[in-house]
């Protein structure tokens, strides 16, 4: 499998602040993008995906997307202590190209 | 909708036995795959169907391994026989596009 790598963290940051999450992928053929949240001792929870190069915003969550340099990030705005979790980049990729590769994720602690 | 449905969802067994993990998509969903999650090794890909077919199997560990998919409202994964280093949270997921996919509450499997 192609890989995906993740910063695993944590990454801590205070109430109120941007946190940054990013990730780099190995498959220059992926074409599309996703963002999945894991609380602990739950399935993962998909946040938003993205296909074009550039920045697509999504309430408090920003996805950037630069595929010439194989990255994407995601940027939660205005961080709650709920958002504290395990965030999971996964390109579409795979024998035929439909199938998510998951990184191992950064876990991310909002403290108030 | 109920969601993907896993059953059981949790599983201890002794080495040796065999396992079998079930899952029931979202109806309409096309595509099936199944995960197994562990701390060291993250959310691997094991196998993919798509309308009932396997596409990639390629991430099943061994042969003591093995999956099925006999219509599209049902799905098992089998472990014959078990090992203890099989631990592990085994998810199932369904998709009807590229537009992500929905995870199941997931299995956690212990062989002792």
């Amino acid at each position: 499998q192609k890989e995906v790598e993740q910063n695993s963290g944590p990454l801590s940051v205070p109430e109120g602040a941007i946190a940054s999450l990013n990730c780099t992928y190995s498959d220059r053929g992926s074409q599309s993008f996703f963002w999945y949240r894991q609380y602990s001792g739950k399935s993962p929870e998909l946040i938003m995906f993205i296909y074009s190069n550039g920045d697509k915003e999504d309430g408090r969550f920003t996805a950037q997307l630069n595929k010439a340099s194989q990255y994407v990030s995601l940027l939660i705005r205005d961080s709650q202590p709920s958002d504290s979790a395990t965030y999971l980049c996964a390109p579409l990729g795979g024998k035929a190209g439909t199938a998510l590769i998951f990184g191992k994720g950064t876990t991310l602690s909002v403290s108030s | 909708d109920a969601g993907v449905i896993q059953s059981p969802r949790h599983e201890v067994t002794e080495m040796g036995q065999e396992v079998t993990l079930r899952c029931k998509p979202i109806s309409g969903h096309n595509s099936l795959f199944w995960y197994r999650q562990t701390m060291m090794r993250g959310l691997e890909l094991l196998i993919y169907f798509n309308n009932n077919v396997p596409i990639d199997d390629s991430g099943m560990p061994e042969d003591r391994f093995s999956a099925k998919m006999p219509n599209a409202s049902f799905s098992t994964l089998k472990i014959q026989p078990s090992e203890p280093r099989d631990s592990a949270v085994y998810f199932c997921a369904s998709s009807s596009d590229r537009a992500g996919y929905t995870f199941g509450s997931g299995t956690r499997l212990t062989v002792v």
